[in-house]
């Protein structure tokens, strides 16, 4: 199985501020079709996850373009221009290129 | 608007059997794949098992494998986890999502707590 290694803290953010969160996973995510499956997801307290990023850098319907992805083969980071309030929750990195389909532990983003 | 919503959840014993339901609505089901992610009382994401749009392949986690059937009808644009021999450690809020190479589509999820 695809191990994704995730921090499980962020160092807390200024409102305003960039974070970033990074991601490794313990072999190369590149698929035989030419691509990379890996997404990150967001999930606010109390909510189910919701899709930002797929494939590495591509942002989903309606996610705001403070969110960026970027990374390849096996390292991977999500970067929040300026944080917002909103924003305070857990992201988890997802790899879907081979199965079984494995998620990072999850990164907390807190504000300061 | 996309709509996937969970149903089925509850208390169980140890040992026992629930079936998981998961109602689509808003976009054309025939064409997605279909999952069922998991998540521990705060714990993270747990993928459980996935179902092609026809249902013809289906692939689970090895913690599932020989315990949970995942199926799908797409005449009634519905999806099903049959869950039998039960564990303590299954006790989780269980996600329908849609999707194969990223999961774009979730529900609000339905808590299944197995306990005597």
């Amino acid at each position: 199985d695809i191990v994704m290694t995730q921090p499980p803290l962020s160092s807390p953010v200024t409102l305003g501020q960039p974070a970033s969160i990074s991601c490794r996973s313990s072999q190369s995510l590149v698929h035989s079709d030419g691509n990379t499956y890996l997404s990150w997801l967001q999930q606010r307290p109390g909510q189910p996850p919701r899709l930002l990023i797929y494939k590495i850098s591509n942002r989903f319907s309606g996610v705001p373009d403070r969110f960026s992805g970027s990374g390849a083969g096996t390292d991977f980071t999500l970067e929040i221009s300026r944080v917002e309030a909103e924003d305070v929750g857990v992201y988890y990195c997802m790899q879907a290129t081979q199965f079984p389909r494995t998620f990072g532990q999850g990164t907390k983003v807190e504000i300061k | 608007e996309v709509q996937l919503v969970e149903s089925g959840g509850g208390l169980v014993k140890p040992g026992g059997s629930l079936r998981l339901s998961c109602a689509a609505s808003g976009f054309n089901f025939n064409i997605y794949s279909m999952n069922w992610v998991r998540q521990a009382p705060g714990k993270g994401l747990e993928w459980v098992s996935c179902i092609t749009s026809s249902g013809s392949y289906i692939y689970y986690a090895d913690s599932v494998k020989g315990r949970f059937t995942m199926s799908r009808d797409n005449a009634k644009n519905s999806l099903s986890l049959q869950m039998n021999s039960l564990r303590a450690e299954d006790t989780a809020v269980y996600y329908c999502a849609g999707g194969w190479g990223d999961l774009p589509m979730w529900g609000q999820g339905t808590l299944v707590t197995v306990s005597s």
